[in-house]
């Protein structure tokens, strides 16, 4: 049974920072991976789609890498703004049929 | 283009009345998806369809929740006799097909049972 954790729960950094949040699973036969965001009182918003056969893929200042032997992806936010305090998930299918396990989220406050 | 949509975005509703909730997916996608996000569950899958059928039903907490989708495009997800547990966010979210494409969410509807 597929099984997504995010680590950490909870992170808080100044402006400017780079971070670096982490996400594993341990079923390493995935489609692809997915990181999304999630305002409080909000639906997600889709950040980055890694397929199986990617290593990383780049959007702006957000960079997402996936490991498929090591059961380990990470998303890594250059420069943070306050704007970017969210809560961010991330989600593998299961087998090939797209419904995804998500993880619990990692909270980052960026603090101006 | 316009993104998927949900309604009512708030629902209050008394203990043992039925519920429906609606999602209308992007143009021309394919899959839908309902998801469920409850404080201390996390987000937990409860069905999709392919078209019009429902290959996966395996998320349904129980017999008193059913969902169909009609034409290919607009699903509803029905909850029957609702119990203060199913207060929750439910969450649809639609892709071009199954397995490889990114999934897009709705703003997800906030159902308090009371």
């Amino acid at each position: 049974k597929q099984e997504v954790t995010q680590i950490p729960a909870a992170l808080s950094v100044p402006e400017g920072e780079n971070l670096v949040l982490n996400c594993s699973f341990t079923d390493s036969a995935i489609y692809n991976l997915q990181w999304f965001r999630q305002d409080p009182g909000k639906g997600l918003t889709s950040l980055l789609l890694i397929q199986s056969s990617q290593r990383e893929q780049t959007s702006g200042r957000l960079n997402a890498s996936l490991d498929k032997s090591s059961g380990r992806s990470t998303l890594y936010i250059a420069a943070s703004q306050p704007g970017d305090s969210a809560t961010y998930l991330c989600a593998v299918p299961s087998g090939n049929t797209g419904k995804l396990i998500f993880g619990q989220g990692t909270t980052l406050q960026v603090k101006p | 283009g316009a993104g998927v949509s949900q309604s009512p975005s708030n629902k209050v509703t008394e203990k043992g009345k039925d519920v429906e909730l609606r999602c209308d997916p992007i143009s021309g996608h394919t899959a839908l998806y309902w998801y469920r996000q409850s404080l201390g569950q996390g987000l937990e899958f409860l069905i999709y369809f392919q078209g019009n059928s429902a290959p996966d039903k395996s998320g349904l907490p129980s017999d008193r929740f059913s969902a169909e989708r009609t034409g290919g495009s607009v699903s509803t997800l029905t909850i029957q006799r609702t119990q203060q547990e199913d207060s929750a966010v439910y969450l649809c979210a639609s892709s071009l097909d199954v397995s490889s494409y990114e999934q897009y969410f709705g703003p997800g509807t906030r159902l308090t049972v009371t």
